[in-house]
């Protein structure tokens, strides 16, 4: 199956920092998603962005599908952006649907 | 619009129990996925469905179990729980179309189970 790799697994940051995460993955994809997990375990659909780059606030997203890479942006950081970061692609053929993660970027920031 | 139920938040069972996680969303999503994640495993998906009646294999689908009756309800029964499957269950729904790729997914507020 398809695999998907995020880098770094860990970032730690002040506050007021910008930050790259990036997501690799093996196969050509019909989309990819980031998902934000809070500390407090849940998890928000930031960007639906099967490529080119979408914007909402403080964070923005660029997908080149042909190069098989995704990149989340996070600008002037704040404490309320720590958790963990995951993007997820979609590979579905024929009758399958599925959604495969990668491990996820754990980032804190701190006051 | 409550989004993704999921019920309960949090289980105790004991090896060999039998429970059933309930998940239902109010938005007419066609596809409902079942995820467990464990520590530093990411999401795995077990189970998903594309419509009432359709369901399908992820992942990790041993010892897992679905049914999809209704477009609003998806649930996952644990048929004879083990130890292995303690972990965080996230129910999770989206729009699609048939034939076509999976749209911006939601997620349940997750479920806690333990197995002791």
């Amino acid at each position: 199956g398809i695999q998907v790799e995020q880098s770094p697994p860990d970032l730690i940051l002040q506050e007021g920092a910008n930050s790259t995460l990036r997501c690799n993955f093996s196969d050509s994809v019909n989309n990819l998603q980031w998902f934000h997990q809070n500390p407090w375990g849940q998890l928000i659909n930031l960007f639906y962005i099967p490529s080119g780059t979408k914007q909402n606030g403080r964070l923005s997203a660029t997908t080149v599908a042909t190069e098989r890479y995704s990149l989340l942006y996070i600008s002037s950081s704040q404490t309320t952006d720590s958790g963990v970061y995951f993007c997820a692609v979609d590979n579905s053929g024929g009758s399958n649907y599925k959604l495969t993660f990668g491990k996820g970027t754990l980032l804190t920031v701190n006051p | 619009n409550a989004g993704v139920t999921q019920t309960p938040k949090f289980q105790v069972l004991k090896t060999g129990q039998s429970m059933t996680l309930q998940c239902a969303q109010d938005m007419n999503h066609e596809y409902m996925s079942w995820y467990r994640q464990d520590p530093g495993m990411g999401l795995r998906l077990i189970h998903y469905s594309v419509g009432a009646g359709i369901t399908d294999q992820g992942e990790v689908p041993n010892g897992y179990n679905v049914s999809r009756s209704t477009t609003e309800d998806f649930p996952l029964r644990l048929l004879s729980a083990a130890p292995s499957q303690t972990s965080v269950y996230f129910c999770a729904s989206s729009y699609h179309d048939q034939g076509r790729e999976i749209g911006e997914l939601f997620f349940g507020e997750g479920s806690r189970l333990t197995v002791l």
